[in-house]
């Protein structure tokens, strides 16, 4: 079965950290793969996509993304976090082939962010 | 260019009732997807429509429906509301609902029924 695994429900980092955020899909070929933001009380504001081609891709907000054929994985990082990246970040797949424009999401990681 | 927008932003409903919340794409997108969002499941799929047709249906029940006018406006209704249809309704456009397209979203409406 198609499913999209964000590992850590809550992460919590320093201000000027750095930040790695985990999504794992599972699919019998490589998706489309997407990130999203979401603030209190927003809806989702897309940092990133990976269609093809270079595997590192760099997104809004200074953030990036590197996808692993090997490990399905389409991890988000930020090499220094600031206050205002607190918000809730999901990973979501489409899959390839189909037509009918439909989402699949992790079940979201929090981010908190200490000053 | 405008982006998605969704009415209202805010319902109180009891149950019983039903609901009508409206999505405006962005300017040119065809494709209008649903999603609803709580603490429990996450975002889940609702269905999309694409030049006024349904092309996918996610697992909700019948009291779960839309449609979508000629001008690419979409509507979903929720009849006989229960409590755990509670939820943030999210509505995203994209060009054609292809997979190679981004979908942008809107802010949601938040649904409460008590």
């Amino acid at each position: 079965a198609q499913s999209v695994t964000q590992p850590d429900i809550h992460i919590t980092v320093s201000e000027g950290a750095s930040l790695e955020l985990r999504c794992n899909y599972s699919y019998g070929a490589t998706p489309y793969l997407f990130w999203y933001v979401q603030s209190p009380g927003q809806g989702l504001q897309l940092l990133l996509k990976y269609f093809s081609g270079d595997t590192l891709v760099q997104g809004i907000k200074g953030f990036e993304a590197e996808f692993k054929r090997s490990q399905s994985s389409f991890n988000l990082r930020k090499p220094s976090v600031h206050w205002s990246d607190a918000a809730e970040y999901f990973c979501a797949v489409l899959f390839r082939g189909s037509t009918l424009g439909r989402l699949y999401f992790g079940r979201g990681t929090q981010l908190t962010v200490w000053p | 260019k405008a982006g998605v927008t969704q009415t209202p932003r805010y319902l109180i409903k009891t149950r019983g009732q039903q609901v009508t919340l409206s999505c405006s794409p962005i300017s040119g997108h065809r494709s209008v997807s649903w999603y609803q969002q709580t603490p429990g499941q996450g975002l889940q799929f609702l269905f999309e429509y694409f030049s006024e047709t349904q092309r996918n249906k996610g697992n909700f029940p019948g009291r779960f429906s839309g449609r979508q006018f000629s001008n690419s406006r979409s509507e979903m209704n929720v009849s006989t509301l229960e409590l755990g249809d509670s939820a943030l309704y999210l509505c995203a456009s994209s060009l054609r609902g292809t997979s190679q397209e981004t979908q942008y979203f809107g802010p949601g409406t938040r649904l409460l029924v008590l």
